[in-house]
């Protein structure tokens, strides 16, 4: 099946800073979301985001589907940016049947 | 508000006693599933349905049962709990169309004793 992998694996911010969050994956997808996983543990949903570039405020996401990679970008970090980031997608071939995780990026923003 | 509601949010209960974990969304979605998160081994699919009456398993089934009778519910069962199943669960929808985003529920953290 397909693999999804995220780098780094764990990253320390001072407030104010910025980030660049990697998302690879080893086949072509319909569709790639990124989700923050929050101190209580509720997924919240980022970006919808199979190519292109989005923007939400302080963050924004660039998948390149032809190379198969995905970044999301956190500027100007704030304490509530902690939590875990995961890279999710559905793979050409298995459909929307079901959303395969990446193993996460742990972020600590501290003050 | 469009969303994918759980219930409960916590439960601690005991080995074997049956158990029920709702899901209900208000999307008209065609397709949900339940996942499961565990330290180290990431969030792994359960189960899924594609409409009313058609479920299928996903990676990790046994030990769990679904149904789905409405389209807008799609509970899990643990008919008989163990301690192996102490999890954070979440439940997903999504419409079939093309070009469409799973929508998540809070979860909902299972303690087995």
């Amino acid at each position: 099946g397909i693999q999804v992998e995220q780098s780094p694996p764990d990253l320390i911010l001072q407030e104010g800073a910025n980030s660049t969050l990697r998302c690879n994956f080893s086949d072509s997808v319909n569709n790639l979301q990124w989700f923050h996983q929050n101190p209580w543990g509720q997924l919240i949903n980022l970006f919808y985001i199979p190519s292109g570039t989005k923007q939400n405020g302080r963050l924004s996401a660039t998948t390149v589907a032809t190379e198969r990679y995905s970044l999301l970008y956190i500027s100007s970090s704030q304490t509530t940016d902690s939590g875990v980031y995961f890279c999710a997608v559905e793979g050409v071939n298995t459909g929307f049947q079901k959303l395969v995780f990446g193993t996460g990026t742990r972020l600590l923003v501290s003050p | 508000e469009a969303q994918v509601t759980q219930n409960p949010r916590y439960l601690i209960t005991v080995t074997g006693k049956k158990l029920t974990v709702t899901c209900s969304q208000n999307m008209n979605h065609e397709y949900m599933s339940w996942y499961r998160q565990d330290p180290g081994l990431g969030l792994r699919q359960i189960y899924y349905s594609m409409n009313v009456e058609v479920t299928d398993k996903g990676d990790v089934p046994e030990g769990y049962k679904v149904s789905r009778k409405e389209k807008r519910n799609f509970p899990l069962i643990l008919e008989s709990p163990s301690p192996n199943q102490t999890s954070l669960y979440f439940c997903a929808s999504r419409s079939t169309g093309a070009g469409q985003p799973q929508h998540f529920g809070d979860g909902t953290r299972l303690s087995i004793l």
